[in-house]
């Protein structure tokens, strides 16, 4: 029953180091999704993929980077955080496109000083 | 982008009233979906609906795609406590992007 798998699920930063946030489906979905939540609004897309050895920008990617190398696996970076960056991180996947609906992990609580 | 305006931000009632809340959208979107997200979980897929007038029903949960595309709500009836939660609207716009609402925050009181 495991679904879309996050990994860390908290994280504390300093301002200007690095991570890597991990997203696992074992679903066999296509597309993966990275968002990030802040208080009062909505999920903002970062980054996508279509599949494997494909990446898209989506609304808000400046300051993150990612990787699909694995159909399985979607990989968020951060290479130089930023306190602006103090966020909730979900990662999603789906089956396909044409209206399927995506699936989302529990979420990455990370908080930059 | 797509802006998309989800209302009320939050409700505060009491158990066993219906609820209701919709969103509205800027332009015409081809899916709405209704998520209803816990704390320290992820949003989890109420309600999907992907054709201009459909109205569907998730056990007390009943959500309607606008005629116009541009619009979609959700009704709650006879509410429970764990119906307690952020409900987010969204819409999809081209194959893969969704474009999220702000969110209802529903509280409960029994």
């Amino acid at each position: 029953n495991a679904g879309v798998t996050q990994t860390p699920k908290f994280r504390v930063l300093k301002t200007g180091q690095s991570m890597t946030l991990l997203c696992a489906q074992d679903m066999n979905h296509e597309y993966m999704y990275w968002y990030r939540q802040d208080p009062g609004m909505g999920l903002r897309l970062i980054h996508y993929s279509v599949g494997e050895g494909t990446t898209a920008k989506g609304e808000v990617p400046d300051g993150y980077n990612v990787s699909r190398l694995k159909k399985q696996n979607f990989l968020l970076g951060l290479e130089s955080a930023a306190p602006s960056q103090t966020s909730v991180y979900f990662c999603a996947s789906s089956l396909s496109s044409g209206g399927q609906p995506q699936h989302f992990g529990d979420g990455t609580r990370l908080s930059i000083l | 982008g797509q802006q998309l305006n989800q209302s009320p931000q939050s409700m505060f009632i009491q158990e066993g009233e219906d609820v209701s809340m919709n969103c509205t959208s800027s332009s015409i979107f081809n899916t709405w979906l209704w998520y209803k997200q816990e704390p320290g979980e992820g949003p989890v897929l109420l309600i999907a609906l992907y054709k201009a007038g459909e109205l569907t029903s998730n056990g007390r949960l009943t959500a309607q795609f606008g005629i116009t595309r541009k619009d979609s709500f959700l009704n709650i009836s006879a509410s429970i406590p764990s119906d307690v939660g952020i409900y987010f609207c969204a819409g999809r716009e081209g194959a893969q992007k969704l474009v999220f609402g702000q969110g209802t925050r529903l509280t409960i009181n029994p």
